[in-house]
This record gives structure tokens, sequence and C-alpha cells, in this order.
């Protein structure tokens, strides 16, 4: 079974550092780009950041720009967002995401976001 | 950033309804549109891909159409189980942007 399993949120004080883990089963894990897309409950959806399938290139949203560090280490089959110096509007749940799309004439685009982790809630909060 | 605008934000409907729900964008993205189901206290799940892909396990009772900055979510016929909210996604280029959402509720 395809499946993505979230870990790590936490309470945390203002200025603090957590990591959250992502452990991938089910599927060729180094195929996929993978992301970070997090929801204040009972509001939208942002997404976070991302990483391609070998961990050589990254992108971030500009809210968690300078702060927030994900990686991957493909052995373990795991994805993982480094949260530095966070703040109360971090606050919300942490989805890890598999992406699908297609890579060719030295382009890759993704489609969309097909399988999802259960979410790990952080707490920013003094 | 492309600004995702999702209309309705809310919407009221009955079992057996056909319900339309729009997405319209800031800038053009071709067919790099994905619509996604999230109920309450559950992920999201993918409905539709390139503006107009069916996911596979998706009834056919959903379709997705449009292109360039107008694009649309269709339920042809609204069963009990799709009560839910909505969102829509581009993934043209970084930053990926979601819509704000449409909530469908039983009438």
């Amino acid at each position: 079974e395809v499946q993505l399993v979230d870990s790590g949120g936490d309470l945390v004080q203002p200025g603090g550092s957590l990591r959250l883990s992502c452990a991938a089963s089910g599927f060729t894990f180094s195929n996929h780009w993978m992301h970070w897309v997090r929801q204040v409950p009972g509001k939208g959806l942002v997404w976070v950041a991302r990483t391609n399938g070998d961990g050589t290139n990254t992108t971030y949203g500009g809210s968690v720009k300078g702060r927030f560090t994900i990686s991957r280490d493909n052995a373990k089959s795991t994805v993982y967002l480094q949260m530095n110096s966070l703040r109360v509007d971090d606050t919300a749940v942490y989805y890890c995401v598999r992406s699908i799309g297609f890579c060719g004439g030295g382009r890759c685009h993704e489609f969309g976001f097909d399988v999802w982790g259960q979410g790990t809630m952080v707490t920013v909060s003094s | 950033d492309i600004q995702l605008t999702q209309s309705p934000s809310f919407l009221s409907a009955s079992v057996g309804d056909r319900v339309t729900i729009t997405c319209r964008a800031s800038q053009g993205i071709a067919t790099y549109l994905a619509w996604y189901q999230q109920k309450p206290g559950k992920a999201p799940k993918l409905l539709i891909y390139t503006a107009s892909t069916l996911q596979s396990g998706v009834p056919p009772r959903f379709s997705g159409s449009g292109s360039g900055t107008e694009f649309t979510l269709t339920i042809s016929s609204l069963q009990p189980e799709d009560f839910a909210t909505y969102y829509c996604q581009h993934l043209n280029f970084y930053p990926l942007t979601f819509g704000g959402g449409t909530k469908v509720e039983i009438k």
C-alpha cells in the first residue's frame, strides 16, 4: 500500500525549532518529488516547500524561506522539514505530500499531489 | 505569485443536484490546475489534474474543464459523500498556490 506517515509535530515556543519527518512506503521513493503543505485548522491550504527526487533542488514558499529546510534520505524513504525561528503564525497541521508529473526535454512538470500523509500538528505558542 | 479565486466560497445543494465550482487564475496557467476534495479532519484527496484528467478511482460524476485563467469543477449528480470542501491548485510554476476553497453543504 502506498503510504506517507507524518510525525514530529509538537508544542514549541516562538523562536524555537522543530523537525518533521515523513516516512514513505509502497512506492519507489526516489522517483517522486516531495512537498510539505500546511493548513491552519478551519482555513485553507498553503504550499510550504518542495524537493526533487535526489534532494539536490529545493524550493520554498515566501513565508518560510530562510527559516525552513526540506531534505530527504532516499535510503530511508523519508523526507524532513527542519523548521527554525518558528513564529506563532507557523501554527498549523503540516502534511507531507507526493507529487505526480513527468520530465522530458530537459524540463520537469508536476500535475498534482496524489498521496498525502495524515498530517502532524505544530503549535507555536508561549 | 498567482492568485486563485474560487467561487462560490459556500454552496448549499441537495442530493442529485448538478454543482459547478469556478476557479479563476490571476494570470494564464495553461492547464496546470488540479482539484482536491477535503472532508473534516482528513487530508485532501486529488480529484482532477491537468484541468480535466480524472484521477484513478474518482467517480466519473466529477469532471473538470478550462484552460488559461478560468476553470470549472462539475459534479453531475451530488451524492451524500460529496459534501466536503473543494480546492483548486495551480502547478504552473513556484510558488504553488491554492484557491480559498468552496464548502459544499447539504440543503
